[in-house]
């Protein structure tokens, strides 16, 4: 396994598009995150899944944005009509269930960088 | 909720000289931490972590951290840079029991690094 994959790594759009990245986490992570992050910022959660169940989103996320797991593999992460202020990298990132419980580290994909004009 | 504060948003070293990182969090039990780094236009790399155990870690490209309970900091140091050690450096923690396992990143400091 490669790692965390992540398409488009750029996509450059207009204001009022829509827009949708895909995420393939390392295969036997059940465990998927999004993050957002800005130029000069650290990323900012988004959205975590285990399996296909959405178990947090952030205040961050607003009804533009949806985050899908079909069937617990890949995940997709959709903004419609965008703004410029949704220009960001978005960044996907997936781990496993430790041993003892929820433990472990975050393994981020590329990212997807976005710019909405 | 925890949180991290990284207060250096730049720091500029010469290449051969000590490097330390600063990282304080908030968290009010024993979190999970780590340090990443990150090259320009790409993704997060895990540098190192503390889950438990000896307080000083050790971690790739000859990094080590030190979580010191006490002054609730994870500071990154490293003996000797190197020009490539140039990136943005994120200090991350999570919640170590309880509550939801959502990493959470400082807004990370830029190393320079001077010939």
């Amino acid at each position: 396994d490669t790692g965390v994959s992540q398409n488009p790594r750029h996509k450059i759009t207009k204001r009022g598009q829509n827009v949708t990245f895909r995420c393939d986490p390392i295969s036997e992570h059940n465990r998927l995150y999004w993050y957002r992050q800005t130029l000069g910022q650290g990323p900012e959660f988004l959205t975590y899944f285990q399996n296909e169940a959405q178990l947090e989103k952030s205040r961050l996320l607003s009804d533009r944005f949806s985050a899908e797991r079909p069937k617990g593999s890949f995940s997709t992460l959709e903004i419609q009509r965008t703004e410029q202020g949704d220009s960001a990298m978005y960044l996907c990132a997936s781990r496993e269930r430790g041993p003892t419980g929820d433990t472990g580290e975050l393994f981020f994909g590329e990212g997807s960088r976005l710019t909405v004009l | 909720a925890q949180s991290v504060t990284q207060p250096d948003i730049h720091i500029t070293v010469s290449e051969g000289a000590s490097l330390e990182l600063r990282c304080n969090y908030s968290y009010g039990a024993t979190p999970y931490l780590f340090w990443y780094v990150q090259s320009p236009g790409q993704g997060l790399q895990l540098l190192l972590k503390y889950f438990s155990g000896d307080t000083l870690v050790q971690g790739i490209k000859g990094f080590e951290a030190e979580f010191k309970r006490s002054q609730s900091s994870f500071n990154l140091r490293k003996p000797s840079v190197h020009w490539s050690d140039a990136a943005e450096y994120f200090c991350a923690v999570a919640p170590g029991t309880g509550g939801s396992y959502i990493p959470t990143f400082g807004r990370g400091t830029s190393l320079i690094v001077h010939p």
